[in-house]
Formats: structure tokens, sequence, C-alpha cells
């Protein structure tokens, strides 16, 4: 199974800001077969990126994914919005069984 | 309008069953992979099990093999999951999820889900 730690676990931003969260794997994630979730207080995950990079339908330009192998992130750039402020999670599903990190939660300081 | 809704959550002793079922409404259920995720109150997200478009593929996390079964039913729309010998750490708010294209071979990220349905292990 591959353990894909998050770091940090809680980033306080100020909006405006500019936010990079980091997910690293235990072993190679095959095909860069890793995606981030955003979740916020009473609802499901809501897909950001897949495949590492490329954004999920409707999702602003202002996320954006990059790392290969076992070195991963994801960047909200210096435009931090209140509506952004939520816990993110990464996902591999290149191996079986799929998993996450344990989250990043992004505060607002 | 396109959606997910799990059902069939509720209160069970150590050691019961329950069987969870994801109802799908406005796209065509028997071409997508789907998968089970579960949330445990305050915590992260838990992948449960997940079986392909054609059923070929079926992946469980070593959490639970051996005591839940995925299973579909594509002339019902349906996704269900048994939960059998449940445990205390069974208890989540259980979440049914959809890959985001049709005909994936289990490799895909997950662009639509359920509201959950929330299972207590007591």
């Amino acid at each position: 199974e591959i353990v894909l730690t998050q770091s940090p676990g809680t980033l306080s931003l100020s909006p405006g800001e500019r936010a990079t969260l980091s997910c690293r794997a235990s072993q190679s994630v095959r095909s860069d077969f890793l995606a981030w979730y955003q979740q916020k207080p009473g609802q499901p995950p809501r897909l950001l990126m897949y495949g590492a990079s490329h954004r999920a339908t409707g999702i602003p330009d202002r996320f954006s994914g990059s790392g290969s192998g076992t070195d991963f992130s994801l960047t909200i750039s210096s435009r931090l919005e209140p509506e952004d402020f939520a816990v993110y999670y990464c996902q591999q599903y290149g191996g079986s069984p799929y998993t996450f990190g344990q989250g990043t939660k992004l505060e607002i300081k | 309008e396109v959606q997910l809704a799990e059902s069939g959550g509720g209160l069970v002793q150590p050691g019961g069953s329950l069987r969870l079922s994801c109802v799908a409404s406005g796209f065509t259920f028997e071409d997508y992979t789907f998968h089970w995720v579960r949330q445990a109150p305050g915590k992260g997200l838990e992948y449960v099990s997940g079986i392909s478009w054609n059923g070929d593929t079926i992946g469980y996390a070593d959490s639970v093999r051996g005591r839940f079964t995925i299973s579909r039913d594509n002339a019902k729309s349906s996704l269900f999951l048994q939960m059998n010998s449940l445990r205390p750490e069974d208890t989540a708010l259980y979440y049914c999820a959809r890959d985001r294209i049709q005909w994936d071979p289990f490799n895909d990220a997950s662009d639509m889900w359920g509201q959950g349905t929330m299972v207590t292990v007591s």
C-alpha cells in the first residue's frame, strides 16, 4: 500500500497570499496518477486536480498541480479567495488499494 | 439531475452487518467505475473499496478486506457495499464516488460524490 504524507498539517494564510501544499508518497506513483481534492465542512470532497497537473472541470486557474514520482504539490496562486479555505487531500490511484493523504487544513490567518 | 444518493447507514452492534446502497441518476451508470470512501467523525478520507465499470476489477483496503464486499447492479443503476463483522473503527460517513471518465481501467480520479450515509458501530 502506498502511504501519502501531506505537509504541513495546517497552513495559516491571509486572503491574497499564495499557498503551497505538499504530498509525498512512500513509493513512486505510477503514471502520476495523483489527484487533489478540496473538502469544506459538511460537504463531500470536490475534485481539483487529476494526473498530478490537470485541472478538473470548472476549477479556476489559480489552482495548479505539479510533481512526479514521489513528490507532488498543489499551489493556489497569489489570489487566495475566502472560499479556498478548506481541507485539501491528495489521493493516489495508480496502485491498489487507492490511498489518501491525511489532509492539509488551509485556514485564515 | 446528475447525482449519487447513498442509503442504508445506521446504528449497529459490533459484529453486526449492514448493506449500503448508492443509486445513480442522470448518467449511464454501467459505463463508470465506482468507489466507496469513508470518513470517521473529525478525521480524514479513507479509501474502502472500488469496482470497475465492467465488474472485472475489484479492490479493497486492507482494513476491510474479507469483511466487506462491493457489488453493482447495472439494471438498477446501483452500487452496494455489504459490510459484515463490523467493528467500532468502521464508524464513519460512507461516500459513494464515481470516476471521472467512462470505461476507465480502474485508474482515474473521482469527480462525482454523494452526500454520504452514516454508519455507527456501537
